[in-house]
């Protein structure tokens, strides 16, 4: 399964509502995870099963979607949110990343 | 808190054999309902996932790289390993190992992470 996020790159300020798309070439069943990743760090777990925040996620983070079309919004940008953000499907193998969305402050 | 941490060469000759292992700490890799993954990220490029191996030895692989990669499990030693052999430059990256938060793929605790250069 491929999935393509959108924007590849997004610019905005602290404060800002933000929204990262992704999409499957196929039906995920919902099976599907979002990661932030900061520079020489290890990606962090931040939704699973496309709407579940993981325990410690701040509440500004938040999934949805369905079938192939997949969204990640944070609601009101923080410093610490400047990050690459990867969506994943772990519906069939072999599992399969976005290429990233690189979330850069304006 | 599961803690783990990636050990092995950093740097492997082409047409060698990478070898990684992944020491777990707080938690044991024989606890059932997890999955514990090997994944790697050229520099500069996304992530890519290499494979997983579940506490009964099951294991997948990506299709891209399974004619060369192996992954264990140790229970001895609290471990799990990555084996890929016939390397070549496209195989630099950091290589990092996680595991699941359930039997699903979503990868809740990693390691640091580990840089492997493929050259001579």
């Amino acid at each position: 399964i491929q999935l393509t996020q959108s924007p590849s790159s997004l610019s905005a300020s602290v404060g800002d509502r933000v929204t990262i798309t992704c999409r499957a070439s196929q039906a995920t069943g919902g099976y599907l995870a979002w990661y932030q990743q900061k520079p020489g760090k290890a990606p962090k777990l931040l939704i699973y099963a496309a709407s579940i925040l993981q325990s410690g996620v701040p509440s500004r983070f938040s999934g949805s979607g369905s079938g192939t079309d997949f969204s990640l919004t944070i609601s009101s940008l923080q410093p610490e949110d400047f990050a690459t953000y990867y969506c994943q499907q772990v519906k069939s193998y072999p599992v399969t990343f976005g290429q990233g969305t690189k979330l850069e402050i304006k | 808190q599961v803690q783990l941490q990636e050990s092995g060469p950093g740097l492997v000759k082409p047409s060698q054999t990478l070898s990684l292992t992944c020491t777990v700490s707080g938690g044991s890799v024989i606890t059932g309902g997890y999955s514990w993954t090997w994944l790697r990220q050229p520099a500069g490029k996304g992530l890519e996932w290499i494979g997983r191996v579940y506490t009964t030895g099951r294991t997948n692989y990506n299709p891209s790289l399974q004619s060369r990669v192996s992954i264990s499990i140790d229970t001895s030693n609290n471990q799990f390993s990555l084996s890929l052999t016939s390397v070549t430059a496209a195989d630099t990256a950091v290589y990092y190992c996680a595991r699941s938060i359930d039997l699903n793929e979503y990868l809740q605790h990693w390691g640091q992470g580990s840089l492997v250069t493929v050259s001579s």
